[in-house]
C-alpha cells in the first residue's frame, strides 16, 4: 500500500511545453506539499496546502500552479517549461495536529530538453 | 526557520565506525528537528526527530542531540553498516509546517 504516490515517475519534455504532475495520499492527512530537489540535492519547499487551502507559497515562478481538488490530492501544473525546471519534484503530506512528520512520495524526475 | 547549515557535505567512514553530522540553525522559534535519509533514486524518509523540550533522543544505532542555546543539533550513527550509505538531511521548523532543510551530507560506509 503506497502512502503517498505520484505520477508520472519520469517526465521528459521539450522547452515551452505545459505538463502536470499528480500526487495522492491515502494517509488521511490534511496537509500536502510540493518540494523541488535540484541536481545538487537541495530540497526546497514550493507550496503547501492545508484542507485545500494554500498556506505556503514560496518564491516560485507563476508558471507553476498547484491545485488541490480535495485534501487527498495535490497536483502541480507547469506552463512554458524551461531548462532550469529540470529536477526531481517530491510531493509530501502530514497531519497538522499530529506533529510535523512529513511523508514523501517517490518523486517525479522532470527533464526538460 | 530561515537558514540551516549542515556539515560535512561528504563523509566517508569505515564499516563499524561512528558517523556524526552537524546542523546549525538561526531561528530561535525552531522547535522541531527531523533527520531524513535519502538513498540513491529514492524518497527522503524520516529516520529520527527531536523536539525542543529534550536534549537527546536515541533509536538503536541512531541518536540525535540538540543544543538550543547554541542552536545546533547533530545526528550520530554508531556501528555503521554499508546500508547506512545515503544522503542525510537535517531540517527544522518553528511550527508552521514549513520544513527548512539543510544542504545534505553524502555518507559513504566503506567495507
Amino acid at each position: 500500500d503506497t502512502a503517498v504516490s505520484q505520477t508520472p515517475k519520469y517526465l521528459v519534455t521539450q522547452m515551452g511545453n505545459d505538463k502536470s504532475i499528480k500526487c495522492e495520499q491515502n494517509l488521511g492527512h490534511d496537509t500536502m506539499y510540493w518540494y523541488k530537489q535540484d541536481s545538487k540535492k537541495f530540497l526546497k519547499i514550493m507550496f503547501s496546502y492545508n484542507n485545500k487551502e494554500l498556506i505556503i507559497n514560496e518564491t516560485v515562478p507563476n508558471r507553476f500552479s498547484p491545485k488541490s481538488p480535495d485534501k487527498a490530492h495535490l497536483n502541480l501544473h507547469i506552463n512554458s517549461l524551461e531548462l532550469g525546471d529540470s529536477a526531481v519534484y517530491f510531493c509530501a503530506s502530514s497531519q497538522r495536529d499530529r506533529g510535523f512528520e512529513q511523508y514523501f512520495g517517490p518523486g517525479t524526475r522532470l527533464t526538460v530538453t | 526557520g530561515e537558514n540551516v547549515e549542515q556539515h560535512p557535505s561528504t563523509l566517508s567512514v569505515q564499516e563499524g565506525d561512528s558517523a556524526v553530522i552537524k546542523c546549525t540553525y538561526s531561528d530561535s522559534a525552531s522547535n522541531y528537528f527531523p533527520w531524513y535519509k535519502q538513498e540513491l533514486g529514492k524518497r527522503p524518509q524520516l529516520i529520527i526527530d527531536i523536539r525542543s523540550n529534550v536534549g537527546e533522543k536515541k533509536d538503536q544505532r541512531i541518536a540525535v542531540t540538540l543544543n538550543k542555546t547554541a542552536k545546533h543539533f547533530s545526528l550520530h550513527i554508531t556501528e555503521t553498516q554499508p546500508e547506512d550509505s545515503a544522503v542525510y538531511f537535517c531540517a527544522e521548523t518553528g511550527g508552521g509546517n514549513k520544513l527548512t532543510f539543510g544542504t545534505g551530507t553524502q555518507l559513504k560506509v566503506e567495507l
